[in-house]
């Protein structure tokens, strides 16, 4: 199974800052195949990234995916107050696992 | 408008079974791989179970294979999962998720349902 750890579990960071949030896996992801999610209280996860970089159906630009092989990244250009939430990864190269997920806070 | 809408949850005895229900509306339900995902109280996802669109490709999470079983019905746009031999580590809140068209295996999700509560207690 491949296992992913995000880092930070906790970011605080203030509106108009930028944000970068880590995905490793434990053995390589084959062809990128890695999602990023949003989770807000109360709600269902919103899907941001899939392929590693590509951003889903509606999901504004200052969200950007990166990485291949273990490492990849989450990165949010200029914090907007809605972006307060907690953000999993997933993989789903082999089989289905998600990161323990990064709370990013104001 | 893609919606995704489950039911079925509450409370179950260890060792009881239950029925969840998931009605897709929006698109077309039949051309879609459908997947249950799961998150217990205050915790991660874990990914439950897929079914491809024509019910050929099905698998499950190590921790509920041989006790949960996914299904569908095309004809009434609907995604099933019964849960048997239900544990305490079950209790979660249970989503549906759409997969990808064209595809035999789990991939990304999107969208998600707004999921119901499964509570396994006595």
């Amino acid at each position: 199974e491949i296992v992913l750890t995000q880092s930070p579990g906790t970011l605080s960071l203030s509106p108009g800052e930028r944000a970068t949030l880590s995905c490793w896996a434990s053995q390589s992801v084959s062809s990128s195949s890695l999602a990023w999610y949003q989770q807000k209280p109360g709600q269902a996860p919103r899907l941001l990234i899939y392929g590693a970089s590509n951003r889903a159906t509606g999901i504004p630009d200052r969200f950007s995916g990166s990485g291949s092989g273990t490492d990849f990244t989450l990165t949010i250009s200029r914090l907007e107050p809605e972006d307060f939430a907690v953000y999993f990864c997933q993989q789903y190269g082999s089989s289905i696992t998600f990161g323990q997920g990064a709370r990013l806070e104001i | 408008e893609v919606q995704l809408v489950e039911s079925g949850g509450g409370l179950v005895q260890p060792g009881g079974s239950l029925r969840l229900s998931c009605a897709a509306s929006g698109f077309t339900f039949s051309s879609y791989g459908m997947n249950w995902v799961r998150q217990a109280p205050g915790k991660g996802l874990e990914w439950v179970s897929y079914i491809s669109s024509g019910s050929t490709s099905i698998y499950y999470a190590d921790s509920v294979e041989g006790r949960f079983t996914i299904s569908r019905d095309n004809a009434k746009n609907s995604l099933y999962l019964l849960m048997n031999s239900l544990r305490g580590e079950d209790t979660a809140v249970y989503y549906c998720a759409r997969g990808l068209m064209g595809r035999f295996t789990p991939n990304w999700f999107d969208p998600w349902g707004q999921g119901t509560l499964v509570t396994v207690s006595s």
